[in-house]
């Protein structure tokens, strides 16, 4: 079957460093996204990686191994509006996306 | 800029009648989608359409229908709720393409209760 693990919750502190990992099993690889989802909120795209290595977008940084079926999402100099859901998610062989169940971030004083 | 619109924001529904959530959008996109989203699982497929006059199912697709008569309307109809499908509805659409495909625009949700 088809599998996105993430952690469930994660917290940090404001101006710190957190980075949010990503395994993923599933049949055929099109590219994976991150998504961030304020609580009541709709989700909006964050990053894409397709190639192994980091993306970059100003705080916020995406890497991928394809061999080893993993990703993470760094976000730099956090801030209070940063506490939120993160989800990962896979793009297969059929260009159907297959998502985590999320990461919510709790950021602190 | 709307982007997406979905109606109802909220609604709570006696089980056994038939509902329908609107989704309209603006963006002239040929993909959409139904998801919903449950707490401690990520987000699943119910139906989708890869251009007007196209549907297909996804992952959850029984109990839910969805019709495309044309670009911008996907309304998702539930023929006879039932208490399992109290849950938060989104709808989203995408460019054609394979990485178009993955960027996805969501509506605001559409928080359903089946009493």
């Amino acid at each position: 079957g088809q599998n996105i693990d993430q952690p469930t919750e994660m917290t940090a502190t404001e101006g710190a460093i957190v980075q949010i990992n990503c395994t993923y099993q599933t049949s055929g690889f099109n590219g994976l996204f991150w998504y961030q989802q304020h609580a009541g909120e709709a989700p909006t795209f964050l990053s894409y990686n397709v190639l192994d290595g980091l993306e970059e977008k100003g705080r916020f940084s995406s890497f991928l191994s394809r061999s080893k079926g993993y990703s993470y999402l760094l976000l730099k100099e956090l801030q209070m509006k940063d506490s939120a859901s993160y989800l990962c998610a896979v793009m297969d062989s059929n260009y159907q996306l297959i998502w985590g169940a999320g990461t919510k971030l709790i950021i602190k004083p | 800029i709307a982007g997406i619109t979905q109606a109802p924001t909220s609604q709570i529904l006696a089980a056994g009648r038939r509902m329908t959530l609107r989704c309209t959008q603006d963006m002239r996109h040929n993909a959409m989608y139904w998801y919903r989203q449950d707490l401690g699982l990520g987000l699943r497929l119910i139906h989708y359409s890869n251009t007007a006059g196209t549907t297909g199912k996804g992952e959850v697709p029984d109990g839910y229908s969805v019709s495309r008569a044309n670009t911008d309307d996907f309304p998702l109809t539930l023929a006879s709720a039932v208490p399992s499908q109290t849950s938060v509805y989104f709808c989203a659409s995408s460019a054609t393409g394979s990485t178009g495909a993955g960027e996805l625009f969501f509506g605001e949700g559409s928080r359903l209760t089946v009493l």
